[in-house]
This record gives structure tokens, sequence and C-alpha cells, in this order.
């Protein structure tokens, strides 16, 4: 059974820092890993999708990488701002996404 | 396109009561899932379709529970009678096929009292 862990479960940075998010999956026949962001009582929005066969995807300040041999993903976030403040979850596509628990951020002034 | 629309974003119902949870993917997608959300569980997946059949719904918690999508834009979860332990938000998402992005909803906060 695929199970997804996500570290640290929260966070809370001054703005500026640069970040990592990491993301673990036990079994390694995926299809892709996908990012999501979700801000409090609101839907999920996509950030970034890594195929299985890439190595990393980025979009802006945002740069995620996956290992899948090693059941791993990391999701950095360079020159944090407070409008980052929200939960980051990563998700495992295996024909369903199979979600972590999510690492809740928060970015201050 | 407008999005993966869900309504309605609130319900408020009595123990007991029938609900119906309501759900239009994106237009060309072809695979529509079905989430529940709270703070002691996370996100768990209740049940999935592709091309409007249920591919898998062991994740659906009882018979009260039963999803259908009767065409390719639209779909429903409907829980009877519902429970107290019901009250989460409810997502639906959509993906065009199997290694696709999934695009979410907006959510049902569903509150049984």
């Amino acid at each position: 059974k695929q199970e997804v862990t996500q570290i640290p479960a929260a966070l809370s940075v001054p703005e500026g820092e640069n970040l990592v998010l990491n993301c673990s999956f036990t079994d390694s026949a995926i299809y892709n890993l996908q990012w999501f962001r979700q801000d409090p009582g609101k839907g999920l929005t996509s950030l970034l999708l890594i195929q299985s066969s890439q190595r990393e995807q980025t979009s802006g300040r945002l740069n995620a990488s996956l290992d899948k041999s090693s059941g791993r993903s990391t999701l950095y976030i360079a020159a944090s701002q407070p409008g980052d403040s929200a939960t980051y979850l990563c998700a495992v596509d295996t024909d369903k996404l199979i979600f972590g628990t999510g690492t809740r951020l928060q970015v201050f002034p | 396109d407008a999005g993966v629309i869900q309504s309605p974003r609130h319900e408020v119902t009595e123990m007991g009561q029938e609900v119906t949870l309501r759900c239009k993917p994106i237009s060309g997608h072809n695979s529509l899932f079905w989430y529940r959300q709270t703070m002691m569980r996370g996100l768990e997946l209740l049940i999935y379709f592709n091309n409007n059949v249920p591919i898998d719904d062991s994740g659906m918690p009882e018979d009260r529970f039963s999803a259908k999508m009767p065409n390719a834009s639209f779909s429903t979860l409907k829980i009877q009678p519902s429970e107290p332990r019901d009250s989460a938000v409810y997502f639906c998402a959509s993906k065009v096929t199997w290694n696709t992005e999934a695009f979410f909803g907006q959510g049902t906060r569903l509150t049984v009292v």
C-alpha cells in the first residue's frame, strides 16, 4: 500500500529564506508526482507536476525534484515571501492521487 | 475554462437527512475523483471514475455513501443517512487521463448537526 509522508509538518521562517519541503513515498511505481498549495478554507492549487521520467521541474521561485528510486521529492522555495504562507501537499499518481499530510508553512515579515 | 465546479459550497444538515454534493469536471477531462478532508485524517480518496465508470470505491467509508457519474460533465456524491462524523470538506478533482495534472474544485464544507 502506497504511503506518502511529508516532513516537516510545520515550518515558520522569516521572509527571504530559502526553504526545502520534503516528501517521501513507499512504492516507486508512480506515474508522476504533483505538488499543491492549499490556503486556509480554500481548495488545492496545483504548483508543479513532475513526470516519473523527469528529475526536476521549475516554476518561478519553485523547484521540485524527484528521485523515484529512493522514493523522495523535494520542493525548494527560493526567497520566501509572506504570501507563500499556506499548506503544501505532495501527491503521488498511481492513476489515483495519494496525498501526504502536508507541511504548514508560515513566512513572517 | 471555469475549472472544476462544486456545489453547494456550504451545507448544513441535520443528522439522518440525505445530502447530495455535486461536481462538474473540466471539459475534456476523463478522470474524476472525490476526496474528503478532515483535520484528523487529511485528504482521503473516496472514489474515482475513468470515462464515467467507477474504478476504485474502496475509500467509500460505508454503504451510506454512494457516487454516480451519469455523463462526462456531472457527478454526485450522496450520503444517506448523514451522521455528524461525516462533517468534513469534500473535494472533487479531475484530470485528462492517467498521467496528467489534476485540478481541484473549491470544495463543499459539510456540517451535520
